[in-house]
């Protein structure tokens, strides 16, 4: 069974730091890896998908890697704004998304 | 575009009631897949549905059931609710490849189911 775990569970930075999101999972058997941004009340907002047979996905100020064989993804986000404040989720396709608890993140002005 | 449109936004409920839940997915959209938010034991995944057949079932009681139309339109039906049914419930949709290797998902902003 797929285990996916999210590190740390939440997140308090200033304005302007960069960002580090850890994720990680127990089988390598998958399709793709996908970070997710969720705000509260709301549904999810794709922010990367990493196939995989790739290491890295690069959209703007993100940046997510995927070492497939030790089971980890990192979610790099640049110089942070209080806009960034959101919870993001980690999941991993095989025949279904298997979810992280996610990271709460929050970006004091 | 239009996004994935989920029916209704908010819903109350009492024990041993049954509900009914809606998912239009994005025009051309052809799979739609069904998840159950709670703080407790976060997302999980309930089903999917490509071309009207259910693809693949999580681990739910047959309390939880779907359908999908030829529209591509879905639904999700829980019958003699519970309290531990309180949830948000999301659906997503996606344009299914041969494999989901490239296969984003687009999800709706859920239907908060409250059971009382």
């Amino acid at each position: 069974k797929q285990e996916v775990t999210q590190i740390p569970a939440a997140l308090s930075v200033p304005e302007g730091e960069n960002l580090v999101l850890n994720c990680s999972f127990t089988d390598s058997a998958i399709y793709n890896l996908q970070w997710f941004r969720q705000d509260p009340g709301k549904g999810l907002t794709s922010l990367l998908l990493i196939q995989s047979s790739q290491r890295e996905q690069t959209s703007g100020r993100l940046n997510a890697s995927l070492d497939k064989s030790s089971g980890r993804s990192t979610l790099y986000i640049a110089a942070s704004q209080p806009g960034d404040s959101a919870t993001y989720l980690c999941a991993v396709r095989d025949y279904k998304l298997s979810f992280g608890a996610g990271t709460t993140v929050t970006v004091r002005a | 575009k239009a996004g994935v449109t989920q029916t209704p936004r908010y819903l109350i409920k009492t024990r041993g009631q049954q509900v009914t839940l809606s998912c239009s997915p994005i025009s051309g959209h052809r799979s739609v897949s069904w998840y159950q938010q709670t703080p407790g034991q976060g997302l999980q995944f309930l089903f999917e549905y490509f071309s009207e057949t259910q693809r693949n079932k999580g681990n739910f009681p047959g309390r939880f059931s779907g359908r999908q139309f030829s529209n591509s339109r879905s639904e999700m039906n829980v019958s003699t609710l519970e309290l531990g049914d309180s949830a948000l419930y999301l659906c997503a949709s996606s344009l299914p490849g041969p494999q989901p290797t490239n296969e984003k998902l687009f999800f709706g902003s859920g239907t908060q189911l409250s059971v009382l």
